[in-house]
């Protein structure tokens, strides 16, 4: 057990809804990372806050957001879902950057 | 940014074989990290190695920073250590993400 807790494990929507996934950093840690994993493009870096302010921006499109919340806890948001927005969405948790990483069992996100 | 690069791509092996995974990265870094990802998805932290060698069993890495390659080295494998090997490196100055490679694929036949 990592430590990081996300919510729900699996999540099944139809395309053009919305949706909220749940991260829980590890006890201590203020760095939050989100990732998402797809077949064609592998663990592609989305987002990072630390201590509730965003710190770097990777490939996340317009339709997603993100925040972490003051109690460190972080939610990523998913509109107008579509078929290829289907993946595995992690998230990760450090002290701080450049820190040990540890990840989440991931949210296996399926858009019908 | 920074690129990660992992060779090979797959490896088979037969339970109980030696193997070696490499990590190539093309700037300097503050963090590289191992993981596997098991079957059901769980990517687990196997090192936290930015500089040097480490031990945990029948696993070890080390990572020549200088040179800008990190190996994994298995040993003595068993089936359960089937999955995908990740390598992730953490280029530092202001931006602190984990550029992931592509992962080897391993599989170890009984």
């Amino acid at each position: 057990d990592s430590g990081v807790t996300q919510t729900p494990k699996h999540l099944i929507t139809a395309t053009g809804q919305r949706v909220t996934l749940r991260c829980s950093p590890r006890s201590g840690d203020l760095s939050v990372y989100w990732y998402q994993q797809s077949l064609d493009q592998g663990l592609q870096f989305l987002i990072q806050y630390y201590n509730g302010e965003e710190r770097a921006k990777g490939n996340i499109l317009e339709r997603f957001s993100a925040q972490q919340f003051p109690d460190l806890h972080s939610e990523l948001n998913l509109s107008s879902l579509e078929l290829g927005d289907s993946a595995l969405y992690f998230c990760a948790s450090s002290t701080d950057g450049g820190a040990e990483a540890f990840f989440g069992q991931g949210t296996r996100l399926t858009v019908v | 940014g920074i690129q990660v690069e992992q060779s090979p791509p797959d490896l088979i092996l037969q339970e109980g074989a030696n193997s070696t995974l490499r990590c190539n990265f093309s700037d300097s870094v503050n963090n590289l990290q191992w993981f596997h990802q098991n079957p059901w998805g769980q990517l687990i932290n196997l090192f936290y190695i930015p500089s040097g060698t480490k031990q945990n069993g029948r696993l070890s890495a080390t990572t020549v920073a200088t040179e800008r390659y990190s190996l994994l080295y298995i040993s003595s494998s068993q089936t359960t250590d089937s999955g995908v090997y990740f390598c992730a490196v953490c280029g530092g100055g202001s931006n602190y993400k984990l550029t992931f490679g592509k992962g080897t694929l391993l599989t170890v036949n009984p």
